[in-house]
């Protein structure tokens, strides 16, 4: 069954530290994937998506994600955490074939001052 | 380039009632999906058109829910009659011809049926 399992439903970090959110998925074609961000009041803004290629990807507001196909996972990183950051983080996979994307139930990032 | 837009942002209505949401996509996008989150779950994709064909309405829940994209522009998603398990959180999203684009979305109607 296809699927994406986001294990940490909460996260709280202090502002300046490291992020890291964790998305793994199962799909049975290529994956197309996708890391959404959802601010209080907001809708979803896409930070970035993995199609192909290098396998590290680079987003907006600092954030990365590493595609890793051996281990099912698309985790995505920030090396310093602002306080603006405090949002829900969806990750989503899409695929050749298919316009469906399939959501994780998403990480509720709380960040310190 | 403006975004999608959805209208209402907040709908409280009666069990029983009818509802229609609407959903404005961004200019030139033939791709129009609409998608639902029930509180502290996964978002959940409901259908997809493209123009003014229903290419995968696989999501819909059930007969209560009509969608429809008249001239290939907006889309409104039509509840009737609503129910308690409804309530939820709404998205609408558009993307361009083809695959590759990444789908947009809107900021979401929450749809709360008392």
């Amino acid at each position: 069954a296809q699927s994406v399992t986001q294990p940490d439903i909460h996260i709280t970090v202090s502002e300046g530290a490291s992020l890291e959110l964790r998305c793994n998925y199962s799909y049975g074609a290529t994956p197309y994937l996708f890391w959404y961000v959802q601010s209080p009041g907001q809708g979803l803004q896409l930070l970035l998506k993995y199609f192909s290629g290098d396998t590290l990807v680079q987003g907006i507001k600092g954030f990365e994600a590493e595609f890793k196909r051996s281990q099912s996972s698309f985790n995505l990183r920030k090396p310093s955490v602002h306080w603006s950051d405090a949002a829900e983080y969806f990750c989503a996979v899409g695929g050749s074939g298919t316009y469906k994307y399939i959501f994780g139930t998403g990480t509720r990032l709380k960040v310190l001052a | 380039e403006a975004g999608v837009t959805q209208f209402p942002s907040h709908s409280v209505i009666e069990k029983g009632q009818t509802v229609t949401l609407r959903c404005d996509p961004i200019s030139g996008h033939d791709n129009l999906y609409w998608y639902r989150r029930v509180m502290g779950k996964e978002i959940k994709f409901l259908l997809h058109f493209v123009k003014e064909s229903k290419q995968d309405e696989s999501g819909m829940p059930n007969n209560r829910f009509l969608a429809e994209r008249t001239g290939g522009t907006y889309s409104t998603l039509k509840v009737q009659p609503a129910e308690l398990e409804d309530s939820g959180v709404y998205f609408c999203a558009s993307s361009p011809r083809g695959l590759a684009g990444p789908q947009h979305f809107g900021d979401g109607t929450r749809l709360s049926i008392l």
